[in-house]
């Protein structure tokens, strides 16, 4: 059974701060990871992908993956109000086909 | 391009009716999913079509049936519902986009079991 697993929050921090979000993953064998965000009432929206070790960013966003750790975050810069949402962790295995594994999300919330 | 589209988007039902969810895609997306999200459980995969012609079970699939009428559409269908089935449901669809695969949400069904 796939786990994942992040800390549910909420995560408070005031604008202009730096949110960090965390994840980890039980299944050695993911190759693909995820996060989505979600507002309350809506669906969720990817944000970011990551497929290798290291870091990659887009924008106010960067998404850090350590596969011997099992380890994968988000950290928004600048976090605003509009980014108060539940960020969704999710992993996929590369072998044939294979489904996503959600993790149950992280409550952000940024005060102005 | 309107991507996923759900319908109904709120019912309720009695314990015992039944109804089918609806999606559709017209982003020429080969998978497709099913989820449910509960309070405090997360995203959980109810099934999913890899193409179109195949189904399969995922986490959650005990009470519901689906089915894969052509590329684009994709049903859920409780036969007789529970008030376990309480729930908000999504549909997704996916395309292999380089290394990865991203998934595309619809806006959800919110099903209420009485």
């Amino acid at each position: 059974q796939k786990e994942v697993e992040q800390n549910s929050g909420p995560l408070s921090v005031p604008e202009g701060a730096i949110a960090s979000l965390n994840c980890t993953y039980s299944d050695r064998v993911s190759q693909s990871f995820f996060w989505y965000r979600q507002y309350s009432g809506k669906s969720p929206e990817l944000i970011m992908s990551i497929y290798s070790n290291g870091d990659k960013e887009d924008g106010r966003f960067t998404a850090q993956l350590n596969k011997a750790s099992q380890y994968v975050s988000l950290l928004i810069r600048d976090s605003q109000p509009s980014d108060s949402a539940t960020y969704l962790c999710a992993v996929k295995e590369d072998s044939g086909y294979s489904t996503l594994t959600f993790g149950k999300g992280t409550m952000l919330l940024v005060s102005p | 391009n309107a991507g996923v589209t759900q319908t109904p988007k709120f019912q309720v039902l009695k314990t015992g009716q039944s109804m089918t969810l609806q999606c559709a895609q017209d982003m020429n997306h080969n998978s497709m999913y099913w989820y449910r999200q509960d309070p405090g459980m997360g995203l959980r995969l109810i099934y999913y079509s890899a193409s179109e012609g195949t189904t399969d079970k995922g986490e959650v699939p005990n009470g519901y049936n689906v089915s894969r009428l052509n590329k684009r559409e994709f049903s859920l269908r409780l036969e007789s519902a529970a008030p376990s089935q309480t729930s908000v449901y999504f549909c997704a669809s996916s395309i292999r986009q380089g290394a990865g695969e991203t998934q595309y949400f619809g806006p959800g069904t919110r099903l209420l079991v009485l």
